[in-house]
């Protein structure tokens, strides 16, 4: 059952162009909504975390919009750098331990 | 400070025998989970452990899969007779609180055991 559904799968952006990574969730009682970011053969590594409270959160190129009504959430990282090239997945999380992940989007940032 | 580490990094074994996957999490760190990620997939949950207990292992696909973390710290993760379809990566993640604490969201993830059955 996917609760997280992500897209696009991968994504080719230009060295200083708008990467923009799309997340829609089901399940309403989701109360803390990051994202990460995966390089080949490393763990995710946490890279911004949002929560329904606020519409949009900001630290340094990376930006997470977050919509409730419409229960979306994108991920947007400005200037991009060929070295923002890797797997980037969406998560949502309730309570304690329930964190579900979406399939992830491969990043290709070309120089 | 030292992240969380695994151990192996890559394990190939051959349809049948038993495997056991360590995780070392962040010194200080109450929870602890394993994650599954299968190729170009995200993770899925597996368990979570509060300090050495076992809280929710519902993520588990079968009974070949047992997982403990008996003294609240290093945990083991083992397959039994392993098929093919257990080939993947699985992912160790620490975090710093327990279920009351907030920061319990932040996970911090290893860099995964690479599992290929054959």
């Amino acid at each position: 059952q996917q609760q997280v559904k992500q897209s696009p799968q991968s994504l080719i952006v230009q060295k200083g162009g708008i990467s923009i990574i799309n997340c829609a969730y089901e399940n309403t009682a989701f109360d803390y909504f990051p994202w990460y970011q995966q390089f080949p053969g490393k763990g995710p590594a946490l890279l911004i975390a949002i929560r329904p409270d606020v519409s949009e959160k900001k630290e340094g190129r990376f930006t997470i919009s977050f919509n409730k009504s419409a229960k979306q959430f994108s991920l947007h990282i400005m200037d991009s750098q060929p070295g923002d090239s890797a797997t980037y997945f969406c998560a949502a999380s309730m309570g304690n331990n329930d964190m579900r992940f979406g399939a992830g989007t491969r990043l290709t940032v070309k120089p | 400070g030292a992240g969380v580490s695994q151990s192996p990094r890559y394990k190939v074994a051959k349809r049948g025998q038993d495997v056991a996957l360590r995780c070392d999490p962040i010194s200080g760190h109450v929870s602890l989970f394993w994650y599954q990620q299968a190729l170009g997939q995200g993770p899925e949950f597996l368990t979570y452990f509060q300090n050495e207990a076992q809280l929710d292992k519902s993520g588990l696909p079968s009974d070949r899969f047992f997982a403990e973390r008996p003294e609240g710290s290093v945990s083991t993760l083992k397959i039994q007779r392993t098929q093919q379809e257990d080939s993947a990566v699985y992912l160790c993640a620490s975090s710093p609180a327990g279920a009351s604490g907030r920061a319990l969201h932040e996970q911090y993830f290893g860099p995964g055991t690479r599992l290929t059955v054959t």
